[in-house]
């Protein structure tokens, strides 16, 4: 069965420093995608970087990096330079490619909550 | 602005009370989806859909009901089989469902208590 393990149900981090937020998946499909997702105290869900399952390079947005180890099914968060306003929950997802009786649906992990010290 | 609207905010329902969450995207998005959040926890999908006049379980799906006549519009109805409706509803929408690349965009959600 497909997995999403998060270890770390909250972190500190200083402002301006960098930060990682773990993420290990469980899959047999050769084809997938992981996701980062931010949630603020408000709810909403704030999808921030994706890295499918054939990319060669890691990816990045902005400040957000996802640190992709294929062969040890882990998909880390690195956010630099922290800011106040990164303090939220963050939620690691993979979505499999439809077919061969997959879905397609997101299957989250439990997530990590990220606060951020002035 | 595209996006995705849920309504309300807040809902409270009674005991024995049918209540109808909505959904509404003007994304043009084919696949939709609806998710449960319990207080500290991760997602967990209750329906989704592909296309219109199509929809599957999802493995929470027992005490909802779900249809989607339009594309644009997913609605959810809580019913009164569903004992312990408490939570966060997120819906949510993707372009297509079969592509394990394109990111699922949320609505803001609706909080549902019991009364």
């Amino acid at each position: 069965a497909q997995k999403i393990t998060q270890t770390q149900p909250g972190m500190f981090v200083q402002e301006k420093e960098a930060v990682t937020l773990d993420c290990t998946y469980d899959t047999s499909d050769p084809s997938y995608g992981l996701f980062w997702y931010k949630q603020p105290s408000s709810g909403e869900m704030i999808f921030l970087i994706y890295q499918g399952s054939y990319d060669q390079q890691n990816a990045t947005e902005g400040r957000y990096s996802l640190n992709f180890q294929k062969a040890r099914k882990s998909a880390n968060l690195v956010i630099s330079a922290s800011q106040l306003g990164d303090s939220a929950m963050y939620f690691c997802a993979m979505r499999e490619a439809f077919g061969g009786g997959n879905t397609g649906k997101l299957i989250f992990g439990q997530g990590t909550t990220l606060q951020v010290k002035p | 602005d595209g996006g995705i609207t849920q309504s309300p905010k807040y809902l409270f329902r009674k005991e024995g009370q049918n209540v109808t969450l909505s959904c509404e995207q003007n994304l043009n998005h084919d696949a939709m989806y609806w998710y449960r959040q319990d207080p500290g926890q991760g997602l967990r999908l209750i329906y989704y859909s592909q296309i219109v006049n199509d929809f599957q379980k999802g493995d929470i799906a027992e005490g909802y009901s779900v249809s989607r006549e339009k594309k644009e519009s997913f609605p959810l109805t809580v019913t009164s089989a569903q004992k312990n409706p408490t939570a966060f509803y997120l819906c949510a929408s993707s372009i297509r469902s079969t592509d394990s690349n394109q990111p699922q965009h949320f609505g803001d959600g609706t909080r549902l208590s019991i009364l």
